[in-house]
């Protein structure tokens, strides 16, 4: 069985500052695991993914997000937090099976 | 390109009553997938499809959901006897087949209400 944890439900920073949000999995395989963001209304957009190879991946829009196995976590980070990085942010993962296991998801607000 | 579409967006049903939604993925995208959204919480993994085959239909949650792939390109999720719990957004995704995981590209979803 697969599993992601998303600690907080909500993570609240002023623009500029950066912003962390919080993932832990659980596989019994390789962990393959995803960011999405999902604006209001709108479908699930993808962000960035690891597979294998280096723990600091890069995604879209000046995110990015660290492996560290021994601590099974993967957290999207962005060193400046914007006001349009307001947004539902869902960390997922899976292993050798092709679904996705989805955290609850996490709120981010970036005030002005 | 076109991304994935989802029709219809909304649709308010009663309960007992039969709904269709339909999904049509991305061009050349073999894997396609349906997930269930509630209020609240991620999406769930309902059925997942390579070509017209349903390879795992283990999220369907009991016989009343059926859904299928004719052609291996538009998929429609069928719900029978619609029931107020069935309430959710309802998302597709579609992806291509390859060795390293590849993302899964989301459509829009439909909102399904039963009432």
């Amino acid at each position: 069985a697969q599993s992601v944890a998303q600690p907080e439900d909500q993570v609240n920073v002023a623009e500029g500052n950066p912003l962390t949000v919080k993932c832990t999995y659980s596989v019994s395989g390789n962990p393959y695991l995803f960011w999405y963001v999902q604006y209001p209304n709108r479908g699930l957009q993808f962000l960035l993914k690891y597979i294998t190879g280096d723990n600091l991946v890069k995604g879209s829009y000046g995110f990015e997000a660290e492996f560290n196995k021994s601590q099974t976590s993967f957290h999207l980070k962005k060193p400046s937090a914007l006001v349009s990085d307001s947004a539902l942010y869902f960390c997922a993962v899976r292993d050798n099976d092709y679904k996705l296991s989805f955290g609850a998801g996490t709120t981010v607000t970036v005030r002005a | 390109g076109a991304g994935v579409s989802q029709t219809p967006s909304n649709k308010v049903t009663e309960k007992g009553k039969y709904v269709e939604l339909r999904c049509d993925p991305i061009s050349g995208h073999t894997a396609l997938y349906w997930y269930r959204q509630s209020l609240g919480q991620g999406p769930e993994f309902l059925i997942y499809f390579q070509g017209t085959g349903a390879a795992d239909d283990s999220g369907l949650p009991n016989d009343r959901f059926f859904a299928v792939r004719p052609e291996g390109s538009v998929s429609t999720l069928k719900i029978q006897r619609t029931e107020r719990g069935d309430s959710a957004v309802y998302l597709c995704a579609s992806s291509h087949l390859t060795p390293t995981p590849d993302e899964q590209f989301f459509g829009p979803g439909t909102r399904l209400t039963v009432l």
